[in-house]
């Protein structure tokens, strides 16, 4: 079944920690996503990639790094995580040239920083 | 700038209750989007709006745009408990998705 992954779904760590999210799609989709938001909040586009070899910062700084070596697998790292960063990662695909551009959405990284 | 805004951002209502959440955007968009979120978990995709007039209906929910105002509506009609969520519309800009502060819905047995 076609389908959004991440991994881990929580994560606690120390500060000063490297980590990295694993995400990947198993959608054929060649434009992928990353969203940070903290709980109830609006969500903010923080990387984006268009395809492999392919990626962009988003609106809201970031202190992390992504990479697109293969269509299906978008991971994003921090080289030395914060408490700043606790948060709830969102990933998310689509398909370009469809009439719709809709976006999907796997089901989070809950990221907590000690 | 893009800008989306929703209100009410919280709305607390009665089951059987009809409502609306309201969604504004700042500058023309190709596609406006409605996207449900339930207490910590991931967003799932409600409707997807292309033209002036459109509406889309599904179950008690019903999502209409108007282009010329900038405007997207989501009418509850009816509230059951079962829609209790945040609600977020959504429009594109550039191939990127802007998203709106999101609406907390809550509704009272």
């Amino acid at each position: 079944e076609a389908d959004i992954y991440q991994t881990p779904r929580y994560l606690v760590i120390g500060t000063g920690k490297k980590i990295t999210l694993e995400c990947s799609q198993t959608m054929g989709h060649d434009k992928m996503y990353w969203y940070q938001q903290d709980p109830g909040m609006e969500l903010h586009l923080i990387h984006y990639s268009y395809g492999v070899n392919s990626t962009e910062k988003g609106d809201l700084s970031s202190e992390s790094t992504v990479s697109r070596i293969r269509t299906e697998h978008f991971p994003l790292t921090l080289e030395s995580a914060r408490p700043s960063h606790t948060s709830q990662y969102l990933c998310a695909s689509s398909e370009s040239g469809r009439l719709l551009n809709e976006q999907f959405f796997g089901p989070g990284t809950r990221l907590t920083v000690l | 700038e893009l800008k989306v805004e929703q209100n009410p951002l919280f709305l607390s209502m009665q089951e059987g209750k009809n409502y609306t959440i309201y969604c504004n955007y700042s500058t023309t968009s190709d596609r406006l989007y409605w996207y449900r979120q339930d207490p910590g978990k991931s967003l799932e995709s409600l409707f997807v709006l292309l033209s002036n007039g459109a509406v889309k209906q599904e179950g008690r929910l019903m999502a209409s745009l108007d282009t010329k105002a900038r405007l997207s509506t989501l009418h509850i009609t009816a509230a059951v408990h079962d829609l209790s969520a945040t609600y977020f519309c959504a429009v594109d800009r550039d191939d990127k998705i802007i998203f709106g502060k999101g609406t907390r819905l809550h509704i009272l047995p």
